[in-house]
């Protein structure tokens, strides 16, 4: 049974980069056939694709939020973590990390953490 | 980027009724679309995937159906466990894009 579990601090101050951690049970972070990504929320609208990582540290970032936005993977502990620096209250969201495994020709976010609620305040 | 663009943006209907929900994208992305339901306070769940396939455990009372720009998602018969946002979100080309949902709501 595949689980993500998303942690990290859930009051960050202004300016200062927010640090999220996505660590996955039931499957390999290493494995080819699924890609990883962090999507977010911010209270009461709608979804935004922040990024996405390969088991071979590729990614790709959406280009709003590239300049501040790094997803890395750590394979030993079989987890991605998302960095998003310089932060605001825009920036005040729930973050979910989600698989986006292979599905009939390509890759569909099919798999989603529970979320974790980041308030940027100081 | 590819806007994605839901109509309606909130469906009052009945239980029993079925509802149709459409999503419509600024530019053609084949057949690359997903649509998902979201409770409130939970994760989004994926309903549908490469615009009409049917994910596993999902009821078939949902479907989905359209290629290039235009796409429906359909209930057949509403169930109580229904009422609840839908998104849909092209994975054709980055950045990949979500709709800005349609909330279900019991008339």
């Amino acid at each position: 049974q595949l689980q993500l579990q998303e942690s990290g601090p859930g009051l960050v101050k202004p300016s200062e980069t927010l640090s999220l951690t996505c660590s996955v049970s039931g499957d390999s972070i290493s494995s080819s056939s699924n890609y990883w990504g962090w999507i977010r929320q911010p209270p009461g609208k709608g979804l935004e694709w922040i990024g996405t990582t390969y088991y071979d540290g590729t990614t790709d970032y959406n280009p709003p939020l590239k300049s501040r936005t790094t997803i890395s993977v750590d394979t030993p502990n079989n987890q991605f973590s998302l960095n998003l620096s310089s932060v605001t209250a825009a920036d005040t969201a729930v973050y979910f990390c989600a698989r986006r495994g292979f599905k009939n020709g390509w890759h569909v976010f099919d798999s989603w953490g529970q979320g974790t609620q980041v308030t940027v305040s100081s | 980027d590819i806007q994605m663009t839901q109509s309606p943006s909130t469906l009052s209907a009945s239980v029993g009724d079925r509802v149709t929900i459409t999503c419509r994208a600024s530019l053609s992305i084949s057949s690359w679309l997903a649509w998902y339901q979201q409770k409130p306070g939970k994760a989004p769940k994926l309903l549908i995937y490469k615009a009409s396939n049917l994910e596993s455990g999902v009821p078939s009372r949902f479907s989905g159906s359209g290629s290039g720009t235009e796409f429906t998602l359909t209930i057949s018969s509403l169930q109580p466990d229904d009422f609840a946002t839908y998104y849909c979100q092209q994975y054709d080309s980055y950045p990949y894009t979500f709709g800005q949902g349609t909330k279900l709501e019991i008339k």
